[in-house]
């Protein structure tokens, strides 16, 4: 399975939205609902923040949703902060078989 | 709470071996499956192998199948990968992760493998 597909880098001023794509295939993102979010701040562990497309884990800001479309799923970050800048994986189930996004950084300016 | 805390990782020869452990505490760890992604320097992140929470079914990403083994001892609330033949390209920091259902859910700080000569 090839890497799913995300943009290498996403920017934002504090306040603004963001929305980062994650682009599969129907045997992944398209076939599953079962796509998870991640935020790596570097030098630390994953955390995760979205799973089965748009459930936010307890403690999770709300200021983070995701969706999926097709083959491609989304991370939308709202009210941008400081804080929130960062790495952003997705991640799909694919049968058995599991894959990641590239990864895509996150500046907030 | 939930803590996952890797160790194993070290520098080792091309062609060498090692085994990671992760010793699980804070939730039912014979109840969960369990992961194990990777992280080359730089780069973005990779699963690498998932084990059922009974530990019949194992599951690889191509590139280390044959010569990874993921395994996990309930008993003691520990996770394994014995890493056989390794190559430079397996350089990486491995977390393990909990799962929750088909996703990690919760990782480890990770352990660094450096494979070089």
């Amino acid at each position: 399975h090839s890497a799913l597909t995300q943009p290498r880098s996403v920017s934002g001023s504090p306040g603004q939205s963001v929305t980062i794509s994650c682009t599969g295939t129907s045997n992944d993102v398209g076939g599953y609902n079962y796509v998870s979010w991640y935020q790596q701040v570097p030098g630390k562990a994953p955390k995760l923040i979205i799973s089965d497309v748009s459930r936010r884990p307890s403690g999770v800001t709300d200021r983070f949703s995701g969706s999926k479309s097709g083959n491609t799923a989304s991370l939308t970050i709202s009210g941008l902060q400081t804080e929130d800048e960062a790495e952003y994986h997705c991640f799909s189930y694919a049968g058995y078989n599991w894959v990641f996004g590239g990864g895509t950084k996150l500046t907030v300016l | 709470q939930v803590q996952l805390v890797e160790s194993g990782g070290g520098v080792v020869q091309p062609g060498g071996s090692l085994r990671l452990s992760c010793a699980a505490s804070g939730y039912s760890f014979s109840v969960y499956g369990m992961y194990w992604v990777r992280q080359a320097p730089g780069k973005g992140l990779e699963w690498v192998a998932f084990i059922s929470f009974h530990g019949s079914e194992t599951y690889y990403t191509d590139s280390v199948g044959g010569r990874f083994t993921i395994s996990r001892d309930n008993s003691k609330d520990t996770l394994y990968l014995q890493m056989n033949s390794l190559r430079t390209e397996d350089t990486a920091v491995y977390y393990c992760a909990k799962g929750n259902g088909w996703w990690p859910e919760y990782w480890g700080q990770g352990t660094l493998v450096t494979v070089s000569s």
